[in-house]
């Protein structure tokens, strides 16, 4: 059964600061996304990473992946209150089972970030 | 223009009832899937459907099932419902060859 871990779970940091929500899945993917959700929100897609070494970067974050390592991170530039949310990393992977070929998204359990002013 | 869109946005029904969540699509993905988030914010596949094959995750109950009228909706039937099945559910949809999942707003449902 594939695995998705997300570190930390909660984050509470303070504006102007620095940090790197990590994870890691057990299983081998291609794709690994990375998705926002505000407070009794839908998700919203920040980034979708397809290859080994990938980096992406939208304002104030920025995503990796280490295909090898079975790893991601999401860093946080100079955080501000705004980008307070919870933080979801999921892997999609394909159902062998399936004869369409169907995907589907395991997601961790989410990473509740907190910017304090 | 929404492009995945649940209804109801909220439910709330006792115990025992039978219930349906409707969800509607219009990007022409081939794929959608419904997603449980619990208390905890947790999210969970229940089930996908693709070119009417469906694939069901092996812990969701019976009193679950999903209903494909065609390839833009996908909604959700439930049978007699009880407390833990309290939850905000989420429909999808995707196209592989594209990359992309996209979300609806959610159904929160809550059962009394």
């Amino acid at each position: 059964e594939l695995k998705v871990e997300q570190n930390p779970l909660f984050l509470s940091m303070q504006e102007g600061k620095n940090y790197t929500i990590y994870c890691n899945y057990s299983t081998t993917s291609d794709r690994l996304y990375w998705y926002r959700q505000d407070p009794g929100k839908s998700l919203e897609s920040l980034f979708v990473l397809l290859s080994n070494g990938a980096v992406k970067q939208e304002g104030r974050l920025m995503a990796s992946l280490d295909t090898k390592a079975r790893l991601s991170t999401l860093h946080i530039t100079a955080a501000v209150h705004d980008l307070s949310a919870t933080y979801f990393c999921a892997v999609s992977t394909v159902d062998i089972n399936s004869g369409a070929g169907s995907y589907q998204l395991t997601f961790g359990k989410g990473t509740k970030l907190s910017v304090i002013p | 223009d929404t492009a995945v869109s649940q209804t109801p946005k909220y439910l709330v029904t006792q115990m025992g009832n039978d219930k349906s969540i409707k969800c509607e699509q219009n990007l022409g993905h081939d794929t959608m899937y419904w997603y449980k988030q619990d208390s905890k914010k947790f999210l969970k596949i229940m089930f996908s459907y693709n070119n009417k094959e469906l694939i069901i995750n092996e812990t969701v109950p019976n009193r679950f099932s999903p209903k494909s009228p065609d390839k833009a909706h996908l909604n959700l039937h439930i049978n007699s419902l009880e407390l833990g099945d309290s939850a905000v559910y989420f429909c999808a949809s995707s196209q592989p060859s594209l990359y992309g999942y996209t979300f609806g707003s959610g159904t929160r449902l809550t059962v009394v």
